[in-house]
């Protein structure tokens, strides 16, 4: 059984176009996440939901929508994309309710726009 | 603000040798530290965390990381490498927080295991 799973895992499209990440967990876990990694393999947080509730934005421009239906999933949507979003997506959960709980990754979305 | 170093992008080691792939932290407060792999197009791994308790933490795959404090050090180790442990290996330090608890990551060094 996949714990977090997220498709597309390969997305190639074209500037200025709109596309979207789906991302579900069986975990039953409350808090969700979405971190990019660039092509230096940097990863950083952009957004977190912790039951449907937006928690953390970091600063990622108003193009990236996360949406959050229900607990268990977290899709991602771009608007108008550009070169620079090209990256690898993955998406995260945990449960809140003890301060080291583990974080755990899907396999990631592989996002080239051409 | 947490942040995490891994001063090596790289790491040579011959299989069968012991290997250590470094990283250092800085935190207020009591860290939360973490071990996640990646292999090549996948995604990333969860190996072994340290919360609280004993300074020497066993993982996955048989590695394992000791913590040190005075030199807020949490150093990944294996006594004896594997070609398959070739990857992408980083450290990250997460905050306290519950609903905002988020995890930094390091630069990741990239293990090459030689047979």
């Amino acid at each position: 059984d996949t714990a977090v799973s997220q498709t597309p895992k390969y997305l190639v499209t074209q500037m200025g176009n709109d596309k979207s990440i789906k991302c579900e967990q069986n975990l039953g876990h409350d808090t969700m996440y979405w971190y990019k990694q660039d092509s230096k393999k940097f990863l950083k947080i952009m957004f977190s939901y912790n039951n449907k509730e937006l928690i953390i934005n970091e600063t990622v421009p108003n193009r990236f929508s996360p949406k959050s239906p229900d607990k268990a999933h977290l899709n991602l949507h771009i608007n108008s994309l550009e070169l620079g979003d090209s990256a690898v997506y993955f998406c995260a959960s945990r449960q809140s309710t003890l301060s080291g709980n583990t974080i755990y990754f899907g396999e990631g979305s592989w996002l080239t726009v051409v | 603000a947490q942040s995490v170093a891994q001063p090596e992008d790289q790491v040579n080691v011959a299989e069968g040798n012991p290997l250590t792939v470094k990283c250092t932290y800085s935190v207020s407060g009591n860290p939360y530290l973490f071990w996640y792999v990646q292999y090549p197009n996948r995604g990333l791994q969860f190996l072994l965390k340290y919360i609280t308790g004993d300074n020497l933490v066993k993982g996955s795959y048989g590695f394992e990381a000791e913590f040190n404090k005075s030199q807020t050090s949490f150093h990944l180790k294996k006594p004896s490498a594997l070609v398959s442990d070739s990857a992408l290996y980083f450290c990250a330090v997460s905050n306290y927080g519950g609903a905002t608890n988020k995890l930094i990551f390091g630069t990741g060094t990239l293990l090459a295991v030689q047979p």
